[in-house]
């Protein structure tokens, strides 16, 4: 079984700083995907970003960047200019490429607390 | 653009009712999924279906069901609540494999 580990319960970052939360994670596939959900107040569960693990290149949207390391199993979230929206939960969430039309739920970490100091 | 809709948004349940929780995934997606997220925890995949038939299977009690329609909508079904059940429930949506988009949850009460 797949394991995600998220070893930061809270992070804090000033206003328009940049801030990582970390993500590892264990498995014995070679193909699978990763993604960051943030779960703001409000417990909408909002898509963040998503890197397929066949892809060398680390996926952006637009603030959020990811830093993957395959070989390292390690899944980190880059935001920068932190805005006060951005304060939420955010969670690393793990889910096998499987094969034919298999619909594969999501593993999730613990998740991190982000405050974001005005 | 079109989410996912759940209903009910809240439920309160007494010990040993049952409850159906109930979810309409983004028009065109084939593919729902149900969570559970209790307090301070985090998601746990529950059952998931793909053209109407179920295919994966995660921490689901047995006394937990649900199947999707004809229509791609479906329920979850749950019976002899206990205290324990109480939780956030989620459905997803998906295109095939593709990434996962989440309902607004179904926020269950039981007492």
């Amino acid at each position: 079984a797949q394991t995600v580990t998220q070893s930061q319960p809270e992070m804090s970052v000033q206003e328009a700083e940049t801030v990582t939360l970390s993500c590892t994670y264990d498995t014995s596939e070679s193909d699978y995907y990763l993604f960051w959900y943030k779960q703001p107040p409000s417990r909408q569960m909002i898509l963040v970003i998503r890197q397929e693990a066949y892809k060398q290149q680390n996926a952006t949207e637009n603030r959020f960047s990811v830093n993957f390391q395959k070989a390292a199993k390690s899944f980190s979230l880059k935001i920068s200019d932190s805005q006060l929206g951005d304060a939420a939960m955010y969670f690393c969430a793990y889910r096998s490429a499987g094969s034919g039309g298999g619909a594969d739920g999501l593993t999730f970490g613990k998740g991190t607390h982000l405050i974001i100091q005005p | 653009a079109a989410g996912v809709i759940q209903s009910p948004r809240h439920l309160i349940k007494e010990k040993r009712e049952t409850a159906t929780l109930k979810c309409y995934p983004i028009p065109r997606h084939d593919t729902v999924y149900w969570y559970q997220q209790g307090p301070g925890q985090d998601p746990q995949f529950l059952i998931s279906f793909y053209e109407k038939m179920q295919s994966d299977k995660g921490s689901i009690p047995d006394r937990f069901s649900a199947q999707q329609f004809s229509d791609y909508h479906s329920e979850l079904n749950m019976s002899s609540l206990e205290l324990g059940d109480s939780a956030l429930y989620f459905c997803a949506s998906s295109l095939g494999r593709r990434e996962q988009y989440f309902g607004p949850g179904t926020r269950l009460t039981v007492t």
